[in-house]
């Protein structure tokens, strides 16, 4: 079945510094989604993409789709405090309009 | 007030015991979806539904039930509680009109469940 890995498990950071997590998946993605998890709550969605190489921001955080649709990166530029938390990424593969494949997720702490 | 609702918040139980989590949703959403989350495995989807008749096995399905009575309502059922079921447990619903033809996520706030 599609799988969604996601590197790396863990991102500890001093406060300024940049964060990169990454997914990739085994089969080619229709869109891929992302999520922020605040420890003790839920996912939150953060961003869609859905085109070869797209790349969008919000604030200090930059979002990328591979030209192949199979990958994706989220970058967050000096780290802040509230920054804390675990980010999922979330694949769909084409013509299964109802399977979000959740990677496991990068857990980023950052110390002030 | 939370969009999605989800009862009871913190669960523990013994292994053999029936069990309902519940899940409500003011959004008007006609698919809604129960994951189950573990450390370290992210989230995994047990079953959702697309609308009242619709009831669908995700990845995981075995030793768990679901009942849609509502559009607005989606509970999940352990029939026969084990110990390797103790995890949290999101209700979800989307709108696939909504932006794009895939919606996004909205989660609830979760059910801590413990089996022993």
């Amino acid at each position: 079945g599609q799988q969604v890995m996601q590197i790396p498990q863990y991102q500890h950071v001093q406060e300024g510094e940049d964060f990169t997590t990454y997914c990739n998946s085994s089969t080619t993605l229709s869109n891929i989604q992302w999520y922020k998890q605040r420890p003790g709550g839920h996912p939150v969605f953060l961003i869609q993409l859905v085109k070869s190489g797209e790349v969008k921001k919000q604030k200090r955080l930059t979002f990328q789709f591979g030209e192949a649709k199979k990958n994706s990166s989220l970058h967050i530029t000096a780290t802040q405090t509230t920054d804390v938390g675990t980010y999922f990424c979330a694949g769909r593969v084409a013509g299964s309009n109802y399977k979000l494949t959740f990677g496991k997720g990068t857990l980023l702490t950052v110390n002030p | 007030d939370a969009d999605v609702t989800q009862t009871p918040r913190n669960r523990i139980t013994k292994t053999g015991k029936r069990i309902m989590l519940e899940c409500s949703q003011t959004k008007g959403h006609d698919r809604m979806y129960w994951y189950r989350q573990d450390p370290g495995l992210g989230l995994r989807l047990i079953y959702y539904s697309f609308d009242v008749k619709d009831i669908n096995k995700g990845e995981i399905s075995d030793g768990y039930s679901v009942s849609r009575q509502a559009q607005a309502k989606f509970s999940l059922s352990l029939e026969s509680a084990i110990p390797n079921q103790t995890a949290l447990y999101f209700c979800a619903t989307s709108d696939p009109t909504q932006g794009s033809s895939t919606g996004e996520l909205f989660f609830g706030e979760g059910s801590r469940l413990t089996v022993l």
